[in-house]
């Protein structure tokens, strides 16, 4: 079974300019969570979507969004990029238990300059 | 608000013997928790949960132990392995898929 795909691994943007990251999820799970992680935060929440539905948002600012296609494949966004946008965005898919792990990709390496 | 703390950001341990990752968390509504491995340039993959009506499970060297009056888990690694070598995150969840990090324990285990 394929894992969870990310797209790109690396990428370098200027600031205020927007981005778009993407993720395929494993087959069968409806269910897309977004993080960011930078050295010394751990992983912060960013939002999960469920069937197209954003379910839950993390205590970000608007400039970050996401959605979720019906074949589960979620995109997320970042316009007017800041410096301190740079960091590990990370995809993970899951199916829709409590307590389902979260299955993660290896990330997109985002660097703001 | 860090709801889920790992205070230790690293730990080294000796091969073959016990390494004990610890993990405190303060939002009593949480009902699962998990932990993950990371190695560099990876995503974290899950390795062993542990339900709020338990207090311990175990698979293999693995075993998370849960004491919910004091809002602490632990991970015992036993043997600990070279390849164990790893960033440590405890998680917490307390609805579909909302889950809670922490920020990371490095754990370094020395042959």
């Amino acid at each position: 079974k394929a894992g969870v795909t990310q797209t790109p691994r690396y990428l370098i943007k200027t600031r205020g300019q927007q981005v778009t990251l993407s993720c395929s999820p494993i087959s069968g799970h409806r269910s897309v969570s977004w993080y960011q992680q930078t050295p010394g935060q751990g992983l912060q929440f960013l939002f999960e979507y469920f069937s197209e539905t954003q379910r839950n948002k993390g205590n970000f600012p608007g400039r970050f969004s996401g959605r979720q296609f019906s074949n589960s494949r979620s995109e997320m966004n970042v316009s007017t990029l800041e410096l301190g946008d740079s960091a590990l965005y990370l995809c993970a898919s899951s199916l829709n238990n409590i307590g389902s792990p979260l299955h993660f990709g290896n990330g997109t390496r985002l660097t703001v300059t | 608000d860090q709801q889920v703390k790992q205070n230790s950001p690293s730990l080294s341990v000796q091969e073959g013997r016990i390494s004990i990752l610890n993990c405190d968390y303060t939002n009593s509504m949480f009902d699962y928790f998990l932990w993950y491995k990371k190695y560099p340039a990876e995503g974290p993959t899950f390795l062993i949960s542990i339900s709020s009506i338990k207090d311990k499970n175990e698979d293999g060297r693995f075993t998370v132990f849960l004491n919910k009056s004091a809002k602490h888990l632990s991970l015992h690694i036993v043997p600990s392995q070279p390849g164990d070598s790893a960033v440590y995150f405890c998680a917490a969840t307390g609805g579909y898929q909302k889950v809670t990090f922490g920020t990371g324990t490095k754990l370094q285990v020395i042959p």
